[in-house]
């Protein structure tokens, strides 16, 4: 079963500092999916950004960006210039057409 | 607002009864998915819905079970319950298939008590 691995509980940054969430993940399989999804205090889970595995381009929204590392199973978030509202858990997610697993989250706080 | 629906919104039973947690997915979108989050076990993938067919199936138990209506809204249904299957219920819904962005509900509170 593929497995999805943060290893980072909790995280902390400075407001309109930069910060790297940690993401890695184990499978056979060639054509996969890789997401990021934002679980706020409200609990509502939102999509931050997408990677196809077949992509060499790295996915960027705005102040969001992935560094994939598909040789290395690697796929880290990076927040730029980050702002109080990003304070939230942060789950990796791995999808192919058998599978959907998601990573325990990382804990992020952002400090004014 | 993501547009997907869920009722209850809070639920709180006792062990061994049965509970019917509804969603109702944003216009258009034929895609249905339910997840559990729970404190021990994170968040899971229980099962996928497509146009009213099963499509994919993830870590749900055999005392539940799901399905999607020709209206498209999806129930999942929790049978003898256990402490353990308190968490938070998810649904979610996409155009078609999972690789499509997929918008939340705001979720069901079980608590089993």
């Amino acid at each position: 079963a593929q497995t999805v691995t943060q290893s980072q509980p909790e995280m902390s940054v400075q407001e309109a500092e930069t910060v790297t969430l940690s993401c890695t993940y184990d499978t056979s399989e060639s054509d996969y999916y890789l997401f990021w999804y934002k679980q706020p205090p409200s609990r509502q889970m939102i999509l931050v950004i997408r990677q196809e595995a077949y992509k060499q381009q790295n996915a960027t929204e705005n102040r969001f960006s992935v560094n994939f590392q598909k040789a290395a199973k690697s796929f880290s978030l990076k927040i730029s210039d980050s702002q109080l509202g990003d304070a939230a858990m942060y789950f990796c997610a791995y999808l192919d057409n058998n599978d959907m697993r998601f990573g325990a989250g990382t804990r992020l706080t952002v400090k004014p | 607002d993501s547009g997907v629906t869920q009722t209850p919104k809070h639920l709180i039973t006792a062990t061994g009864q049965r509970v019917t947690l509804r969603c109702s997915p944003r216009s258009g979108d034929l895609s249905v998915y339910w997840y559990q989050q729970s404190l021990d076990q994170g968040l899971q993938f229980l099962i996928q819905y497509y146009n009213g067919e099963e499509r994919a199936k993830g870590n749900i138990l055999e005392r539940f079970s799901a399905q999607q209506f020709p209206d498209l809204h999806s129930e999942l249904n929790l049978s003898s319950l256990e402490l353990g299957d308190s968490a938070l219920y998810f649904c979610a819904s996409s155009v078609l298939g999972r690789v499509n962005e997929q918008f939340f509900g705001p979720g069901t509170r079980l608590t089993v008590l």
